[in-house]
């Protein structure tokens, strides 16, 4: 069994602030962890996944996430927010098998002000 | 290449109606999923597909079915919808095979907004 947590669902940075968006997880197997970012009425788009090649992981629109085992944390950072990072983001664990079967969390809206 | 398409876009139905939601994906890809998701509960497996010929529940499949058509198509059934089946309705494709199956990230679809009166 497998899930996330996703600490926060609203969060309000200024331009130019840092990001952190928080995610916990649970996995009774060595997890695969991603982010998705989503912008209003689309799709959900890969920002970065981690599938233990590196703890530390970079994506795309300069995003990054580090994995710790020992915390089971998968927190994404952005060093300095732009009006066009604001977005839900997802965190999501798939664990062993046959598909890649995802378990989301609950989702964090992002908002960047001026 | 215009990866995972979904048809419609939009859908109002009355209680009772039967829909079918259409997905289809152009990058080979083996495995099928369709999520929705509702506010403040991030998104749910609701079927998916490793494989052409296979299908397997997920966390809420309660009132669909669904049919993997061939390696390009899987569609979502709702044969009697209900207002708690409001909802916005993703499919997602991925790579999926081998060993290291769970570790391919999932290309989705824009999504199906579906509203039950």
């Amino acid at each position: 069994a497998q899930s996330v947590t996703q600490l926060g669902s609203h969060v309000s940075v200024s331009e130019g602030a840092l990001v952190l968006l928080r995610c916990n997880y649970s996995s009774s197997v060595p997890p695969y962890l991603f982010w998705y970012v989503q912008y209003p009425n689309q799709g959900l788009q890969l920002l970065l996944k981690y599938t233990s090649a590196a703890t530390l992981v970079k994506g795309i629109n300069g995003f990054e996430a580090e994995f710790k085992k020992s915390e089971t944390s998968f927190h994404l950072t952005k060093p300095s927010a732009h009006m066009s990072d604001a977005a839900e983001y997802f965190c999501a664990v798939s664990g062993a098998g046959t598909a890649s079967k995802l378990t989301f969390g609950t989702g964090t809206r992002l908002q960047v002000t001026l | 290449n215009a990866g995972v398409t979904q048809t419609p876009k939009f859908q109002v139905l009355k209680t009772g109606q039967s829909m079918t939601l259409q997905c289809a994906q152009d990058m080979n890809h083996n495995s099928m999923y369709w999520y929705r998701q509702d506010p403040g509960m991030g998104l749910r497996l609701i079927y998916y597909s490793a494989s052409e010929g296979t299908t397997d529940k997920g966390e809420v499949p309660n009132g669909y079915n669904v049919s993997r058509l061939n390696k390009r198509e899987f569609s979502l059934r709702l044969e009697s919808a209900a207002p708690s089946q409001t909802s916005v309705y993703f499919c997602a494709s991925s790579v999926s095979s081998g060993r290291l199956s769970s570790s391919y990230e999932q290309y989705f679809g824009p999504g199906t907004r579906l509203t039950v009166t």
